[in-house]
């Protein structure tokens, strides 16, 4: 199901660094997992998707890991930059193409 | 890429006035589209999933008749929040995805409705 909370956990990192943003899914039938990115005032943006026959999927600068049998996803992001701020949500989506999204997390990237 | 354009990005009127949003998919034909809530600080909610040429699917605790969704073309979803009250406000974002499984939903920018 969602994932509602009053605070989104926050990770801050050094411009840079390398981040690593965590997610636990909850269904274990969903077989599509994908990383929006939601700057402030706008809508999500897709980043990068993951199929579940796969554990490991690599874009521009991002790479996204996928354990199924702890039901865990991971965004890192190399080299970090000031414009990777923002809030990352994973989402799921089961065979209905109905998306179930986590809770989010806030990336601040200091100078 | 797949672009999805909402209208307008910001409403502000005063209660009991109906508010329509609309949402285009600009490069790709979208049988279903998404409407979500999303309140400060929190995740997105799925209200209801709008289906061209049929009846909206709802989720629970989503008045039907107070969010109207008409999806009248493969490119159009429209929501209308009918008779708004400031416990209405809230930023409402609409997505579209193509038609195949396991396509990535593309989100709209998001409309901020106030109601005073």
């Amino acid at each position: 199901g969602e994932s509602v909370g009053l605070h989104l956990p926050t990770l801050s990192v050094q411009e840079g660094d390398n981040s690593i943003i965590n997610c636990a899914y909850s269904n274990s039938a969903s077989d599509y997992f994908i990383w929006y990115k939601q700057e402030s005032g706008k809508g999500p943006q897709f980043i990068i998707d993951i199929r579940s026959n796969m554990d490991k999927r690599q874009g521009q600068r991002v790479t996204v890991l996928l354990n199924k049998t702890v039901k865990h996803l991971s965004l890192q992001i190399a080299a970090t930059q000031p414009g990777d701020s923002a809030v990352y949500f994973c989402a799921e989506m089961d065979a209905g193409n109905m998306l179930t999204f986590g809770g989010g997390t806030r990336l601040m990237v200091k100078p | 890429g797949a672009v999805v354009s909402q209208h307008p990005s910001r409403v502000i009127c005063k209660s009991g006035t109906s508010v329509k949003i609309e949402c285009r998919s600009l490069d790709f034909q979208a049988t279903t589209m998404f409407w979500y809530r999303q309140f400060p600080k929190q995740s997105l909610m799925l209200m209801a999933t709008s289906n061209e040429g049929s009846k909206a699917t709802y989720e629970q605790g989503v008045e039907k008749d107070k969010f109207l969704i008409n999806h009248a073309s493969l490119t159009l979803s429209t929501l209308t929040v009918t008779s708004a009250h400031p416990e209405d406000s809230s930023f409402y974002i609409c997505s579209a995805t193509r038609d195949s499984s396991n396509q990535p939903q593309h989100f709209g920018d998001g409309t901020r409705l106030s109601i005073l």
